[in-house]
């Protein structure tokens, strides 16, 4: 069966300081994969998507940046961190297919930036 | 630009009883997928249930049950017989069939009451 995992579950860091959130996924290869992140009392803002090694699509301009170096790997990381960055980030994969795949996600990292 | 909307910000349910979340969507597309996605207080996303739009026969899956009124861009999640373990965040989704990545709405915080 596949999983996805992503960590750290809780990161508490200093404004500038730099970020790195790793998510992998097992059991499956060649699966799209996302970054969320969901700010309070909001839903789920896409940031990031992937659909292969290398291949990195921005949804919205920010201070964050995306990286695929292997099939079932995906980092999200900043070189300087803003207060703004605080926030709950989720990966997730999907299967590649025509669309309206169902995707599932990880456990989510809160991150406060302080 | 595709969007989803859930005016409910928060609804309450007593145990047992039957509550209906809303959801309306808006796109030019005429396939495409929609989901529902519960998130409980451990914050993982988990799928509830997937309608796709050329389907006319609505979704079910065991106590959750949508109405998906297609020309009306309206898909609301039936929660039947409700258990205190539904309480969580219930976030409405919208895929393109041609793209991967999900629009997810601002989310409705369900309560239920023993």
């Amino acid at each position: 069966s596949q999983t996805i995992h992503q960590w750290p579950a809780t990161l508490v860091q200093p404004v500038g300081s730099p970020l790195s959130l790793e998510c992998t996924v097992e059991g499956t290869s060649n699966p799209n994969l996302y970054w969320y992140r969901q700010a309070a009392g909001r839903g789920l803002q896409l940031l990031f998507y992937s659909v292969g090694i290398g291949q990195i699509s921005s949804e919205v301009p920010q201070n964050l940046s995306a990286s695929r170096p292997q099939d079932r790997q995906f980092i999200l990381s900043s070189k300087k961190l803003l207060l703004s960055d605080s926030g709950f980030y989720l990966c997730a994969w999907s299967k590649k297919g025509t669309g309206g795949d169902i995707q599932y996600f990880g456990a989510g990292t809160r991150l406060s930036v302080l | 630009a595709q969007t989803v909307t859930q005016s409910q910000p928060e609804m309450s349910v007593q145990e047992a009883e039957t509550v209906t979340l809303s959801c309306t969507y808006d796109t030019s597309e005429s396939d495409y997928y929609l989901f529902w996605y519960k998130q409980p207080p451990s914050r993982q996303m988990i799928l509830v249930i997937r309608q796709e739009a050329y389907k006319q026969q609505n979704a079910t899956e065991n106590r959750f049950s949508v109405n998906f009124q297609k020309a009306a861009k309206s898909f609301s999640l039936k929660i039947s017989d409700s258990q205190l373990g539904d309480a969580a965040m219930y976030f409405c989704a919208y895929g393109r069939r041609s793209q991967g990545n999900l629009i997810f709405g601002k989310g409705t915080k369900l309560s239920v009451k023993p």
